[in-house]
């Protein structure tokens, strides 16, 4: 049960779009099409964004998407805006009733 | 609405023990799987425990297996989490979780709603 693999930060500016990518492994991201994401601003409990790879719960903007290829999913923001900014988290079903989550990306907006 | 509200951290020093609880409300409780996650401070999320509905079937990752037993009061709407032999390692926020499920009562493979958290701090 190893963590997903984030990259610790990225930014950009307001308008642009970013991604966050989530590298698990054949026995979790690459075997399975259930990889949700979650926002989680300081300080506050995590906010479902995208489940089943790519789907958006009501109430999440569309400028949020996901996707997957092989081991690798990502989360990708268009038109960023400044309530944006918060800590993203990529969680992945890993079989036999068990999860694992990335170490998080800490999402800054210029 | 659906509300998730956990209580019974605090101080407790290696070794001791500790039972988290989690209120639940709004939705049918009984009907829905539900899950422990952690946050050591400054640290990202971790997976720990999950049960079902029925409070039949329960798991938990490797690293708290053993130590940890999940369970719930579906008559109270109610889960808990009993934590045995603490470690300084296991500071953290906890937090529940509730995972959705289809018409049918099959699990969905992520969690919706979670509670604001409670902090357990292991220290001496």
């Amino acid at each position: 049960q190893s963590a997903l693999t984030q990259p610790r930060s990225v930014s950009g500016s307001p308008g642009q779009s970013v991604t966050i990518s989530c590298t698990g492994a054949s026995s979790d991201v690459g075997n399975y099409n259930y990889v949700s994401w979650y926002q989680q601003p300081p300080g506050k409990a995590p906010k479902l964004m995208i489940y089943d790879v790519n789907k958006r719960p009501s109430g999440v903007p569309d400028r949020f998407s996901g996707s997957k290829s092989g081991n690798t999913a990502s989360l990708t923001i268009s038109g960023l805006q400044a309530e944006d900014e918060a800590d993203y988290y990529c969680c992945s079903y890993a079989g036999s009733y068990t999860w694992v989550f990335g170490g998080g990306t800490k999402l800054t907006v210029l | 609405e659906v509300q998730l509200l956990e209580s019974g951290g605090g101080l407790v020093q290696p070794g001791g023990s500790l039972r988290l609880s989690c209120a639940a409300s709004g939705f049918i409780f009984s009907s829905y799987a539900m899950s422990w996650v952690r946050q050591a401070p400054g640290k990202g999320l971790e997976w720990l425990s999950a049960i079902s509905g029925s409070g039949y079937s329960t798991y938990y990752a490797d690293s708290v297996r053993g130590r940890f037993t999940i369970s719930r009061d579906n008559s109270k709407s109610t889960l808990y989490l009993q934590m045995n032999s603490l470690r300084a390692e296991d500071t953290a926020i906890y937090y529940c979780a509730k995972l959705p499920a289809t018409p049918n009562g099959v699990w969905m493979y992520y969690f919706d709603y979670w509670g604001q958290g409670t902090l357990v701090t292991v220290s001496s």
